[in-house]
């Protein structure tokens, strides 16, 4: 059973554009989700987290919206850039579960076009 | 400040053999984690190590193994090595167990198995 869907598996945006990516879950018990940003031949870097208690949380260009009800949480990447080209990761974790790690989303491979 | 350090950076082993990779995890971070990522995948979690201590265990194999070192470093070690265990295998640290802190990547080690 697949922890978190993330989805679109790929995507293109125009450079200044709005680029979106979604991830869903069905554990409730999950309490912190981030998102990764991995370069070819690097680890994944985080980028920002958030935490059920808040709807929306932003750092710089990125911002991250939750629905709890829902249990869908999403990575808006405003003004994108293609330096921002890149694969992206959302993850889950619950961190009263017991050490069971980040389980991360398959990915979305992003391509900004200049 | 140095990042998270793995080593070697590449390497390339046969059937069957027995493969030891390591990492050294940001100074003061007592937390190791190993993840293992296939082509074209998220990372999948194998261990989490706090304090020389194994605290989480994901869904591998008993092939696979890990200890953490007195200096935080610490080692992942497969046995008998399968051609499905080709993967960029990845460490991370984090100050503590507790997710308030974060998990920080290295760059992995790309291991091929032939």
């Amino acid at each position: 059973q697949q922890q978190v869907k993330q989805s679109p598996q790929s995507l293109i945006v125009q450079k200044g554009g709005i680029s979106i990516i979604n991830c869903a879950y069905e554990n409730t018990a999950f309490d912190y989700f981030p998102w990764y940003q991995q370069f070819p031949g690097k680890g994944p870097a985080l980028l920002i987290a958030i935490r059920p208690d808040v709807s929306e949380k932003k750092e710089g260009r990125f911002t991250i919206s939750f629905n709890k009800s829902a249990k869908q949480f999403s990575l808006h990447i405003m003004d994108s850039q293609p330096g921002d080209s890149a694969t992206y990761f959302c993850a889950v974790l619950d961190s009263g579960g017991g050490a069971d790690g980040l389980t991360f989303g398959k990915g979305t491979h992003l391509i900004i076009q200049p | 400040d140095a990042g998270v350090t793995q080593s070697p950076t590449h390497l390339i082993k046969t059937r069957g053999q027995h493969v030891t990779l390591r990492c050294s995890p940001i100074s003061g971070h007592k937390s190791v984690s190993w993840y293992q990522q296939v082509l074209g995948q998220g990372p999948q979690f194998i261990f989490q190590y706090y304090e020389k201590e194994e605290r989480g265990r994901g869904n591998f194999p008993d092939r696979f193994s890990a200890r953490q070192f007195p200096n935080y470093s610490s080692e992942l070690n497969v046995n008998a090595l399968l051609l499905g265990d080709s993967a960029l295998y990845l460490c991370a640290s984090s100050l503590a167990v507790d997710s308030n802190y974060g998990y920080t990547f290295g760059s992995g080690t790309r291991l091929t198995v032939v």
